[in-house]
């Protein structure tokens, strides 16, 4: 049982690059997160999808862009990567919106130089 | 403002019994969530509180009371593998859920 697999684990980038986060989950659950987690920070919300086609602006959504084109895939990218996006970046699910109980990636260490 | 308030960093004794409180200002309520994080890891669900009370799992138990604005989240016969950060979570009135910066709870023999 693989709940949500995120990659890649860890990347370093160079700033101006495109990078894109992957994340893949097997629960046929309707809604996808994506946040960011920095020292001292709550959990923020970068994107979200309440089911397959839809995509809403979380509370940092701003040099993010993301997909829903199925129920188990919900890329993240960053089209053109800065140093204040240097975080550990989690995919999460849950089976419905509206539900506080969700399921997390491992995580994506990303670091911007 | 939205503003989840837990303590930064708190330190017990295994075997014993530690409280992580968590104070919040949202913008209404539909439930307050409570997720263990360990070092490196993803946080994984723990407890849900959306009336007033204790909620109790095992050694785990959860209190809500929704007129104070507090939540707190009470561990019992500490083990060293509860050593992990605790995350308080509330969702507003447009479902989306407000999270605490996490309390980091460190387990001494």
């Amino acid at each position: 049982i693989a709940g949500i697999t995120q990659a890649p684990t860890s990347q370093i980038l160079a700033a101006g690059r495109r990078m894109t986060l992957r994340c893949t989950q097997d629960m046929r659950h309707n809604a996808m997160y994506w946040y960011r987690q920095d020292l001292g920070l709550g959990l923020r919300l970068i994107h979200y999808s309440n089911t397959a086609g839809t995509t809403g602006k979380g509370e940092v959504p701003d040099g993010y862009s993301v997909s829903r084109a199925n129920t188990d895939d919900f890329p993240l990218t960053l089209a053109s990567a800065v140093p204040s996006q240097t975080s550990v970046y989690f995919c999460a699910s849950s089976g419905t919106s509206g539900t506080g109980e969700l399921f997390f990636g491992e995580g994506s260490r990303l670091t911007v130089l | 403002g939205q503003n989840i308030d837990q303590p930064t960093e708190m330190t017990a004794t295994e075997g014993a019994i530690v409280q992580i409180n968590c104070t919040y200002q949202t913008s209404g309520f539909n439930g307050l969530f409570w997720y263990q994080q360990h070092a490196g890891e993803a946080p994984t669900f723990l407890s849900y509180n959306v009336l007033d009370g204790l909620e109790e799992k095992g050694r785990f138990s959860s209190f809500l009371s929704r007129s104070k604005g507090y939540s707190y989240l009470l561990l019992k016969e500490l083990q060293m593998k509860d050593s992990a950060s605790y995350l308080c979570a509330v969702m507003d009135s447009n479902y989306q859920l407000i999270w605490g910066a996490g309390t980091k709870l460190i387990i001494k023999p």
